[in-house]
């Protein structure tokens, strides 16, 4: 079975200060692995993905995520925080062998303090 | 390049009735997929289609279904609505292929009275 745990429900940090968005991950196969981003009112906007190349990936907007097998994590950093970069962020696992049903985290709500 | 498009934007219903939201997908995507979200929580797969058939399904009711297309469009479907149906209603699109990335829409708000 896949499922996505995201640890923190809701992350504060002070603008210019780095981010970070944990994810634990659970699969009965090798995972690809999303993370997706959610401003308000509009639809989900991919931030990066991960499919078994290099463990760390670099994805839009400064954000990278890195791929720990032994840890089963996938958590999302960014250096410095920026005030658009507040919204909901989710990560995501799919490893379907046929078809691409992604499961969802329950998402990270972040907000960037001035 | 148009994204991926629904439609309508929001609609509101009441309890038994039915409803249909529509979906184009991105230029060159062949694979529709359908996601609920409920308030404050992650999207959640109702199911998926490709070359018109229905491949995947989650965890939802017979009331859910669907159809696809011979232009790849699509439309979901929910018979005998339910107040819990209310949420936002996400369609995707890709190409067939394990593992890739899908396309959003902004999605359809329901609101079930």
């Amino acid at each position: 079975a896949q499922s996505v745990t995201q640890l923190d429900s809701h992350v504060s940090v002070s603008e210019g200060t780095p981010v970070l968005l944990r994810c634990n991950y659970s699969s009965s196969y090798s995972p690809s692995l999303f993370w997706y981003v959610q401003h308000p009112n509009k639809g989900l906007q991919l931030l990066l993905k991960y499919t078994s190349a290099a463990t760390l990936v670099k994805g839009i907007n400064g954000f990278e995520a890195e791929f720990k097998k032994s840890e089963t994590s996938f958590h999302l950093t960014k250096p410095s925080a920026h005030m658009s970069d507040a919204a909901e962020y989710f990560c995501v696992v799919t490893t379907t062998p046929t078809g691409n049903q992604f499961y969802f985290g329950t998402g990270t709500s972040l907000t960037v303090i001035p | 390049d148009a994204g991926v498009t629904q439609s309508p934007t929001h609609l509101i219903k009441t309890r038994g009735q039915q409803v249909t939201l529509r979906c184009s997908p991105k230029s060159g995507h062949d694979t529709v997929s359908w996601y609920q979200q409920a308030l404050g929580q992650g999207p959640q797969f109702i199911f998926q289609y490709y070359e018109e058939e229905e491949r995947q399904r989650g965890n939802f009711p017979d009331r859910f279904s669907g159809h696809q297309f011979p232009n790849y469009s699509s439309e979901l479907n929910v018979n005998a609505l339910l107040l819990g149906d209310s949420a936002l209603y996400l369609c995707a699109s890709s190409f067939w292929d394990p593992n890739e990335k899908l396309f959003f829409g902004s999605g359809t708000q329901l609101s079930v009275l």
